[in-house]
């Protein structure tokens, strides 16, 4: 099956400064790259997502670049805000399309 | 909408006692998904399910069943739980693959 490796494990940034979480997949049929965003305590909650058609994609402060030559995928922060401080997850899709493997988590903290 | 719904927030269940944790969505998804995630992991697929009267095992099956008689409801069935089984479980769903849309959680701890 697919293997979703994510670093770091936890961040801390700066308000203000830019935050880069890195995640490497396995399979290179998976065609599907969400990142999802969970507050302690709440459900994850998909902030963006990128297909393999597509290099990279931006959502005001939010971005994720996509190398599928290399298997590696990233989510890019701009202007990191208190708010922004979570756990965010990486996920990539198995060649069968259906099944999502997750990685374990990176824990942000923004430092106001 | 009330999105995906799971009942209940909270259970604690003695080892070999058996509970159906339930899932339902009011958006007419017909992707579903049952998710376990351990303390300061990420998310494993349990069972997913592309609609109704289909279901396909994930990840980490054993020690689950599921079914999907409906479009609306994918309920999770625990038989003889064991402490390995404490965690929390989500249940999401989706139109179509992609932008799933999670419940709020069941606390699972088994005693």
């Amino acid at each position: 099956g697919e293997n979703v490796e994510q670093h770091p494990s936890t961040l801390s940034v700066q308000e203000g400064d830019s935050a880069v979480i890195k995640c490497t997949y396995s399979d290179s049929a998976s065609n599907y790259f969400p990142w999802y965003k969970q507050e302690l305590g709440k459900r994850p909650q998909l902030i963006i997502d990128i297909r393999s058609n597509v290099g990279e994609k931006k959502d005001q402060r939010i971005a994720v670049t996509l190398n599928k030559t290399a298997k590696h995928f990233s989510l890019h922060i701009t202007e990191t805000q208190p708010e922004d401080s979570a756990v965010y997850f990486c996920a990539a899709n198995a060649n069968t399309g259906n099944q999502f493997y997750f990685g374990t988590g990176t824990s942000l903290t923004v430092i106001p | 909408n009330a999105g995906v719904t799971q009942t209940p927030k909270f259970r604690i269940l003695k080892i070999g006692q058996s509970m159906t944790l339930q899932c339902t969505q009011d958006m007419n998804h017909n992707y579903m998904y049952w998710y376990r995630q351990d303390p300061g992991m990420g998310l494993k697929l349990i069972y997913y399910s592309v609609g109704a009267g289909i279901t396909d095992k994930g990840e980490v099956p054993n020690g689950y069943n599921v079914s999907r008689s409906t479009t609306e409801d994918f309920p999770l069935r625990l038989e003889l739980a064991a402490p390995s089984q404490t965690s929390v479980y989500f249940c999401a769903s989706s139109r179509t693959l992609g932008d799933q849309t999670f419940g709020s959680g069941t606390r699972l701890t088994v005693v």
